[in-house]
């Protein structure tokens, strides 16, 4: 079974505070990385895609993967109260699909 | 900004009755694909289409669902006997190349009540 693992939260951070984001998964064949960021009754929003091992960053934004651990993150710098939503890591292994975790809720207080 | 759209926002239909979910996906996609969300649960991959037929399908999408392309721009899912388990948040997304090497674009969902 295909398995991406999110902590559930919520995870709760002050404003300005960095917030850590963590995701696993069980494949090693997987090959690419995805952050979306989820509000309540939306659909699915792109922050981030992460394709090898390190560091990608994007504005406030920082993926990060390591694959020898089966593990990617996602750093938000200088957290704001719209950033509060959950956060879905999803991973494609193969063929088309990508495999979602549950999702991270993150609330950004002022 | 291209987007993909997807009609209706909310379908309420009884159970046993027939629905087609509707989708554009973005126009110069080659790849089309559908998901569920159960409320309060994970995104889950339903099908994926590419050159008018089905390239992966999920233990989910059993003989109840079907997909077609029925023109240049329409992507649709049929459920033809709707179950309670059913009601869910229905997306579907779209991307230019491979999964896996390019980005999945989700529209904004379409909510199904069975009731």
């Amino acid at each position: 079974q295909k398995e991406v693992e999110q902590n559930s939260g919520p995870l709760s951070v002050p404003e300005g505070a960095i917030a850590s984001l963590n995701c696993t998964y069980s494949d090693r064949g997987s090959q690419s990385f995805f952050w979306y960021r989820q509000y309540s009754g939306k659909s699915p929003e792109l922050i981030m895609s992460i394709y090898s091992n390190g560091d990608k960053e994007d504005g406030r934004f920082t993926a990060q993967l390591n694959k020898a651990s089966q593990y990617v993150s996602l750093l938000i710098r200088d957290s704001q109260p719209s950033d509060s939503a959950t956060y879905l890591c999803a991973v494609h292994q193969a063929g088309t699909a990508l495999i979602f975790g549950k999702g991270t809720t993150l609330s950004v207080s002022s | 900004e291209p987007e993909v759209t997807q009609t209706p926002s909310h379908q309420v239909t009884q159970m046993g009755q027939e629905v087609i979910l509707r989708c554009v996906p973005i126009s110069n996609h080659l790849y089309f694909y559908w998901y569920r969300q159960i409320l309060g649960q994970k995104v889950e991959f339903l099908v994926s289409f590419y050159n008018n037929e089905i390239s992966e399908k999920s233990e989910i999408f059993d003989d109840q669902f079907s997909v077609e392309r029925p023109d240049g721009s329409n992507f649709t899912l049929k459920i033809r006997s709707t179950k309670l388990e059913d009601s869910a948040m229905y997306f579907c997304a779209s991307t230019k190349g491979l999964a896996g090497e390019d980005t999945q674009y989700f529209g904004p969902g379409t909510r199904l009540t069975v009731l």
